[in-house]
């Protein structure tokens, strides 16, 4: 068990449909990161949030949009949803001050089928 | 942009036998991670690497951060049927005020008992 929690583990929606995916990370990381997997494929970063402010940016879609709240849980939205958005979600988190890495320890993932 | 080749794509062996897997670029990268994906979880970090040179051991598994700062390997010596997973590596370099890290598309390791 990484530490890191993600709800729901398992989305079932239809195109056009939103939805939104919680990560809690672990205790103490300020920094939390989502990636997108699809069938077969590696890791794509979609986005990273240290204290509540975005810091990094990776291939995101304009659909999409996540927040990292107050109390540092994370929230990813997923609008207008497609056939091709069907993926594994995975959150990690990491520490934050690290200054040469960040290693990350991811959670159990969310799995999105749109029907 | 950055972009990492990881090789072998899929691996098929003997239990017993031991297994390397690598990951190379052009970009330099700050640190090296290894991961390791079973099917429907999410990946578990396996050996972090933060220096040039860095050789790290975990159990049966070994990683070495590449000298260039542009490849890294994982050994894993007698395997058993449980090392049977997709083995990830990621590379992170600096990018506005944090990090980001760049996943090798995976080699996906079986396992013959």
């Amino acid at each position: 068990d990484s530490g890191v929690t993600q709800t729901p583990k398992h989305l079932i929606t239809a195109t056009g449909q939103r939805v939104t995916l919680r990560c809690s990370p672990r205790s103490g990381d300020l920094s939390v990161y989502w990636y997108q997997q699809s069938l077969d494929q590696g890791l794509q970063f979609l986005i990273q949030y240290y204290n509540g402010e975005e810091r990094a940016k990776g291939n995101i879609l304009e659909r999409f949009s996540a927040q990292q709240f107050p109390d540092l849980h994370s929230e990813l939205n997923l609008s207008s949803l497609e056939l091709g958005d069907s993926a594994l979600y995975f959150c990690a988190s990491s520490l934050g001050t690290s200054g040469h890495g960040e290693t990350q320890y991811f959670g159990p993932g969310t799995r999105l089928l749109v029907l | 942009g950055q972009q990492l080749n990881q090789s072998p794509q899929s691996m098929f062996i003997q239990e017993g036998e031991d297994v390397s897997m690598n990951c190379t670029s052009s970009s330099i990268f700050n640190t090296w991670l290894w991961y390791k994906q079973d099917p429907g979880e999410g990946p578990v970090l396996l050996i972090a690497l933060y220096k040039a040179g860095e050789l790290t051991s975990n159990g049966r598994l070994t990683a070495q951060f590449g000298i260039t700062r542009k490849d890294s390997f994982l050994n894993i010596s007698a395997s058993i049927p449980s090392d049977v997973g997709i083995y990830f590596c990621a590379g992170q370099f600096p990018n506005t005020g944090g990090f980001k890290t760049i996943f090798g598309a995976g080699t996906r390791l079986f396992v013959k008992a």
